[in-house]
């Protein structure tokens, strides 16, 4: 079944302590995207990567990095969390057709609390 | 900048009704994708529907389709015999040549049996 996966779905973790949020497709996907969900602001690109070894910034990027070692693996790590990274997270990869931006496919989404 | 703007942030409409959901945006490219996606309240990120700028003919899927006016650059999603299932945040995204995806902040739907 071609999907997104992340774990793990639900965190809550204190200020400061270092964390990371799998993302895989099986997809074979050259594009992957990490977004964050805050309530009455959509989704917020905070990094992408267009293939491996290729990272881009995206929105808001600040107190986040990523890596893209392998083509099927988009981690996303916060190296010192705080309470205002309190959000919901979503991997999602695509094809890239002709250049453009094809559809997303979403991860389930990863509920992180910073107290 | 690239916006997507839904001006609506809250729209009801009575079950086996007609309702549509606005959504303008603003790019410079010339080659870019549209998208509707659906948000149901288990928080998936569903894809309801897909226009490519170039193409003129709007895009249809079963009950949804879109007004595309690309001059006007305005997408709208119009949804026929509204169901009880349709009921979820729904947003409106552009996506180019550069990598980024930018989202709408969302439209909520409610359909009243």
């Amino acid at each position: 079944e071609a999907q997104v996966t992340q774990n793990p779905r639900y965190l809550i973790t204190v200020t400061g302590k270092k964390l990371t949020v799998t993302c895989s497709q099986n997809m074979n996907h050259e594009y992957m995207s990490w977004y964050r969900q805050d309530p009455g602001l959509g989704l917020r690109q905070i990094y992408y990567s267009m293939n491996v070894e290729v990272t881009d910034k995206g929105d808001v990027p600040e107190g986040y990095k990523v890596s893209r070692k392998e083509k099927r693996n988009f981690p996303l790590i916060l190296e010192s969390p705080s309470p205002n990274q309190t959000s919901l997270y979503f991997c999602a990869s695509s094809s890239l057709a002709a250049r453009l931006l094809n559809e997303q496919f979403f991860g389930p989404g990863t509920r992180l609390t910073v107290l | 900048a690239q916006t997507v703007t839904q001006s609506q942030p809250e729209m009801s409409v009575q079950e086996a009704e007609t309702v549509t959901l606005s959504c303008t945006y603003d790019t410079s490219e010339s080659d870019y994708y549209l998208f509707w996606y659906k948000q149901p309240p288990s928080r998936q990120m569903i894809l309801v529907i897909r226009q490519e700028a170039y193409k003129q003919q709007n895009a249809t899927e079963n009950r949804f389709s879109v007004n595309f006016q690309k001059a006007a650059k305005s997408f709208s999603l119009k949804i026929s015999d509204s169901q009880l299932g349709d009921a979820a945040m729904y947003f409106c995204v552009e996506g180019g040549s550069q990598g980024n995806l930018i989202f709408g902040k969302g439209t909520k739907l409610s359909v009243k049996p």
